[in-house]
């Protein structure tokens, strides 16, 4: 199993710019989120899904958008690049059951630099 | 809402030193308590997790303790090894809740 993989691993962009980020799971996980990592605020969440076809917002989701189309693959898309969304973001993925949430697996993470 | 604050960093130690990282949190109702611990470069691994007051969760020479009188779940190590050094973070779930909530980390480094 390859785990929970992301792609990029680096990319800078420019004011304005929209990409996607990209993150699969080979584990047949039910649940998928998005965190972002900044410098002495931990992880915040920025968007969830339970499944395919399911996806709602977490602590900090403006700017980002999400879809889950499948449930291997759930992709971050940039809508406009601000220089407030340079961060290193996590895709993170869990097996859930009956609303129990079991052991999170990360990611190797995504650096964005926006300028 | 449910939040986690820990200890801030960075913290430096000998090998073979004490380590504690102080938690604590504010929930409603039980939630379940983890720390994870991020090396240099990688994403997040779970190194433990305690779903239950008095709970001990351990792995790696690591305990925590579960302590809902004083809200808390702090992190020990008797013994640190240069391969302890890591991004260390206590996260929350709330009863019945999807979302991990995280304090903002704590550094560690240990020099031989």
């Amino acid at each position: 199993n390859a785990g929970v993989t992301q792609t990029p691993k680096f990319q800078v962009l420019k004011t304005g710019q929209s990409m996607t980020l990209q993150c699969a799971q080979d584990m047949n996980h039910e649940y998928m989120s998005w965190y972002r990592q900044d410098p002495g605020m931990g992880l915040r969440l920025i968007h969830y899904s339970v499944g395919a076809g399911i996806t709602d917002q977490g602590e900090v989701p403006n700017g980002y958008n999400v879809s889950r189309s499948t449930t291997e693959d759930f992709p971050l898309r940039l809508l406009s690049a601000a220089p407030s969304q340079t961060s290193v973001y996590f895709c993170a993925s869990s097996y859930s059951h009956s609303g129990a949430l079991y052991e999170q697996y990360f990611g190797p993470g995504t650096r964005l630099t926006v300028t | 809402g449910d939040s986690v604050t820990q200890m801030e960093g960075p913290v430096t130690l000998s090998e073979e030193a004490f380590l504690t990282i102080n938690c604590t949190y504010t929930a409603t109702g039980y939630p379940s308590l983890f720390w994870y611990v991020q090396y240099p470069g990688e994403g997040l691994q779970l190194l433990l997790k305690a779903t239950k007051a008095d709970d001990k969760g351990s792995n790696k020479g690591f305990e925590a303790t579960y302590r809902k009188e004083t809200t808390s779940f702090h992190l020990e190590k008797g013994s640190v090894q240069v391969s302890d050094s890591a991004v260390y973070f206590c996260a929350l779930k709330g009863f019945n809740d999807y979302k991990l909530s995280f304090g903002a980390g704590t550094t560690v480094t240990v020099r031989a």
